[in-house]
């Protein structure tokens, strides 16, 4: 119940396509789910987040979509550019006492093609 | 402000050695996180503090690995002995709960190598 699934492993776009990658989890608990990039070399950092109380949130070119009933979110990546070639983890957080933990899923691996 | 700093940014140890990975936290964050990351595993959290207490440590693969807080400012991850298998990259992040905001800052991660 604690675990985020995280597909695909690693995902190929084309410049200019748009890149999807899907997270499932079962802890109805969790309030709070962000996608985290990661660059070769460098720590992740935050991307964007949403809550439960949205379906969608759109940052630039990053939205996540957010479906509660299906207990699924997902980082869409519009006009993907080579600069977007990173690892991306989604992750969720749940109460009670505002500890902070992330729960994170495995990762995917994006190349953007020129 | 300088970030999550981590040292050293590379260790390479041999089989039964002690290593020392070394942090410190972003200042006024109240939660410190270990994580290490491999290929096979993905990003695991080690252990986690609040305020420099140590809150879950359950992440901690054996008695090999220990964690300590002295103060706001500074953590150290120890494994000793340390073992082939413990290769990872070993990132410290901290973070500040505001508004039920949980947004973790990462440092540039330790990159241990044991033979």
């Amino acid at each position: 119940q604690q675990q985020v699934k995280q597909s695909p492993q690693s995902l190929i776009v084309q410049k200019g396509g748009i890149s999807i990658i899907n997270c499932a989890y079962e802890n109805t608990a969790f309030d709070y789910f962000p996608w985290y990039q990661q660059f070769p070399g460098k720590g992740p950092a935050l991307l964007i987040a949403i809550r439960p109380d949205v379906s969608e949130k759109k940052e630039g070119r990053f939205t996540i979509s957010f479906n509660k009933s299906a207990k699924q979110f997902s980082l869409h990546i519009m006009d993907s550019q080579p600069g977007d070639s990173a690892t991306y983890f989604c992750a969720a957080s749940k109460p009670p006492r505002n500890t902070g933990k992330l729960i994170f899923g495995q990762g995917t691996t994006l190349q953007v093609k020129p | 402000d300088a970030g999550v700093i981590q040292s050293p940014r590379h260790e390479v140890t041999e089989m039964g050695q002690e290593v020392t990975l070394r942090c410190k936290p972003i200042s006024g964050h109240d939660y410190l996180f270990w994580y290490r990351q491999t290929m096979m595993r993905g990003l695991e959290l080690l252990i986690y503090f609040n305020n420099n207490v140590p809150i879950d440590d359950s992440g901690m693969p054996e008695d090999r690995f220990s964690a300590k807080m002295p103060n706001a400012s500074f953590s150290t991850l120890k494994i000793q002995p340390s073992e082939p298998r413990d290769s990872a990259v070993y990132f410290c992040a901290s973070s500040l709960i505001s508004g039920g905001v949980y947004e973790q800052y990462f440092g540039p991660g330790t990159r241990l190598t044991v033979t």
